[in-house]
């Protein structure tokens, strides 16, 4: 979704470096979500914001922070960098519509390679 | 949290209608059903979304029984362009609480 977009789309890094991945949308949503992919499995959650003061742990939040600047920018930060971090990382938005019912929304994704 | 179950892959042929069933025993009283596609290396894409009954797009149907406990993904005269993989939903985010998760959805690969 190009309301969605996400830098870097690739990112090599080393061992013990810390490294900012950013997203922002233009969708006026107020919920932003982190989530990583390693090859063929499903998403994993991260971390998850409802509002701009609002950030929750996802299942698998350890090595990971966030910080949610404005209600358009959410960026994931690896703090030290190990090698398991490799993956395929993607931000979502969410429309939701009441309590039980949203769709989420996907930036194109960032390939990160941690050596 | 509503666990989902569905086919780990699938293979069909161009012009063939494609069905995945999804497994949602534990589905709450409110709960929604939501199907995504993925292509390779971009993020998933919403498909469908219903509650009950049949929900009909521009793209696919969705089938839900009167128990909810399963729902079907119908894809009509698949092309080439519909191998992805399939993601079954259920739920949302209430009381502050996420319960959207993504399994490993269904790969579905289309054939000449």
């Amino acid at each position: 979704d190009a309301d969605v977009t996400q830098t870097p789309r690739n990112r090599i890094t080393k061992t013990g470096k810390r490294i900012m991945l950013e997203c922002s949308q233009t969708k006026g949503h107020d919920r932003m979500y982190w989530y990583r992919q390693d090859p063929g499995l499903g998403l994993r959650l991260i971390y998850y914001s409802f509002d701009v003061k609002d950030i929750n742990k996802g299942e698998i939040s350890d090595g990971y922070s966030v910080s949610r600047q404005a209600q358009a920018k959410f960026s994931l930060s690896l703090e030290s960098a190990i090698p398991n971090q490799t993956a395929l990382y993607f931000c979502a938005t969410s429309d939701r519509r009441d309590a039980y019912r949203e769709t989420q929304y996907f930036g194109p994704g960032t390939r990160l390679l941690v050596l | 949290l509503a666990k989902t179950t569905q086919p780990i892959s699938m293979d069909s042929y161009e012009g063939q209608e494609v069905n995945i069933t999804c497994s949602h025993n534990n589905i709450a009283t409110n709960d929604y059903i939501t199907w995504y596609q993925q292509f390779p290396s971009q993020g998933p894409r919403f498909i469908i979304q219903g509650y009950k009954t049949k929900v009909t797009n521009e793209v696919a149907s969705l089938f839900i029984p009167a128990d909810r406990k399963s729902s079907t993904l119908s894809l009509p005269r698949v092309s080439l362009s519909d191998t992805a993989v399939y993601y079954c939903l259920v739920g949302g985010t209430s009381g502050g609480y996420n319960k959207l998760i993504f399994g490993a959805g269904t790969r579905l690969a289309v054939h000449p």
